[in-house]
């Protein structure tokens, strides 16, 4: 089993709609996830980070964290075609370990 | 969020030739840096994680000797790409972290993209 899997998409979704990206890991001792974004070409984005349960919101991002069941995810309210990017998950098992990503969901939204 | 800058952001040289990308945290100090590279259509790998004033520490498979990492102060850390060749050209990406819980957020670099001919 991979350390953080994701699905790869693409995940099409229109306009003004809500994307749900998904998340899942391995392991009971990771302490803090991250969500970034990717452009072709161009360098990851950090966008969210989450260490406690629940959900954490952003503007039109929220961030939700299940512990137990090893599971975080992103959605992303009123999508904009602007938002067509690659979505990589991360976590760490603490402060001081290296970031482990997933493979990346590619989430297309159309006009 | 915290800012990373890449030096240059794109190189092209010949091959056996040796190519130096700066990587400078511009607001805050970054105890821990890290150096990825990334192919085409591939994920980010991680190539090695660096701490101010010690030596880098490089994950399986990565060549120490050729990809040479220098973390001299707490707002700059150096990739060598020592003697390059064609099967080296990448987007080489740095990232920098200021540490401490929970501040443990990494900020990524822009990118450096290196073609070796």
């Amino acid at each position: 089993q991979k350390e953080v899997e994701q699905n790869s998409g693409p995940l099409s979704v229109p306009e003004g709609a809500i994307a749900s990206l998904n998340c899942t890991y391995s392991d009971r001792v990771s302490q803090s996830f991250f969500w970034y974004r990717q452009y072709s070409g161009k360098s990851p984005e950090l966008i969210m980070s989450i260490y406690s349960n629940g959900d954490k919101e952003d503007g039109r991002f929220t961030a939700q964290l299940n512990k137990a069941s090893q599971y975080v995810s992103l959605l992303i309210r009123d999508s904009q075609p602007s938002d067509s990017a690659t979505y990589l998950c991360g976590r760490k098992k603490s402060s001081g370990d290296k970031l482990t990503f997933g493979t990346g969901t590619r989430l297309a939204v159309r006009p | 969020g915290a800012v990373v800058s890449q030096h240059p952001s794109r190189v092209i040289c010949k091959s056996g030739t040796s190519v130096k990308i700066e990587c400078r945290s511009l607001d805050f100090q970054a105890t821990t840096m890290f150096w990825y590279r990334q192919f085409p259509k591939q994920s980010l790998m991680l190539m090695a994680t660096s701490n101010e004033g010690s030596k880098a520490t490089y994950e399986q498979g990565v060549e120490k000797d050729k990809f040479l990492i220098n973390h001299a102060s707490l707002t700059l850390s150096t990739l060598t790409v020592t003697s390059a060749h064609p099967e080296d050209s990448s987007f080489y990406i740095c990232s920098a972290m200021e540490g401490g819980e929970p501040y443990n957020e990494q900020f990524f670099g822009p990118g450096t993209r290196l073609t070796v001919l």
